[in-house]
């Protein structure tokens, strides 16, 4: 079946830092790749996505790549601020029954 | 565009209470689904519609979980009786009928005493 693995957090980090979230996967077949951002009493909203390998997702300076070989889609930001602290979701969705499958969350606080 | 509108916010109930959850999709999107996201997990899919039919219940506890969207606009979750272990953030989302990413509502937090 579908799953996804997530770095464990909390993650806390200073303004400006670099910031890698690890997310690996297993699927069948060829699934499209999201990356959701959950802030405190929201909902989730989409932060990027890609549909095949080698594609690159990004928004608001977050980018992650969709790697085949390694079943990964890293999220990276080069400088994090404090309005960043947020939980983050990989997800991962195949198409055909366009099922979400979530990864467990990794909860970003960023001080300043 | 208006979003995923959820109501209630939160809802405090004791067990063996029933409750219902309402969700209005954004206009247009023919799938609906409801999640349940236990507190540090990630959501969990309870119900799948595509229209006003059921696409996939697989995840739903039907013995106390029912759903429904009979116009196959808004939707219904309903829970009877609640059980402690229901507990959660309740979200809706829906996508459009050519498929896409899944727009999500602020979700309903329940808390069972």
């Amino acid at each position: 079946g579908n799953s996804v693995t997530q770095m464990e957090g909390p993650v806390t980090l200073s303004e400006e830092a670099f910031l890698t979230i690890n997310c690996t996967y297993t699927a069948t077949g060829y699934p499209s790749l999201f990356w959701y951002v959950q802030y405190p009493g929201e909902g989730l909203q989409l932060l990027l996505k890609a549909t095949k390998a080698d594609d690159k997702g990004s928004n608001k300076g977050f980018e992650a790549t969709y790697r085949k070989e390694t079943t990964s889609f890293h999220l990276e930001k080069g400088s994090v601020q404090v309005s960043d602290s947020a939980v983050y979701f990989c997800a991962l969705l195949n198409f055909g029954n366009e099922k979400l499958t979530f990864g467990t969350g990794t909860r970003l606080t960023i001080i300043p | 565009e208006a979003g995923v509108a959820q109501s209630p916010r939160y809802k405090i109930i004791e067990k063996r209470q029933s409750v219902a959850f309402w969700c209005n999709p954004i206009s247009g999107h023919a799938t609906l689904y409801w999640y349940q996201q236990i507190l540090g997990q990630g959501p969990k899919l309870l119900i799948q519609f595509q229209n006003n039919g059921v696409v996939d219940d697989s995840q739903l506890p039907k013995d106390r979980f029912s759903a429904e969207r009979l116009k196959g606009v808004d939707s219904t979750l309903k829970i009877q009786p609640a059980k402690l272990e229901d507990s959660a953030v309740y979200l809706c989302a829906s996508s459009p009928p050519a498929g896409g990413p899944q727009h999500f509502g602020d979700g309903t937090r329940l808390s069972i005493l």
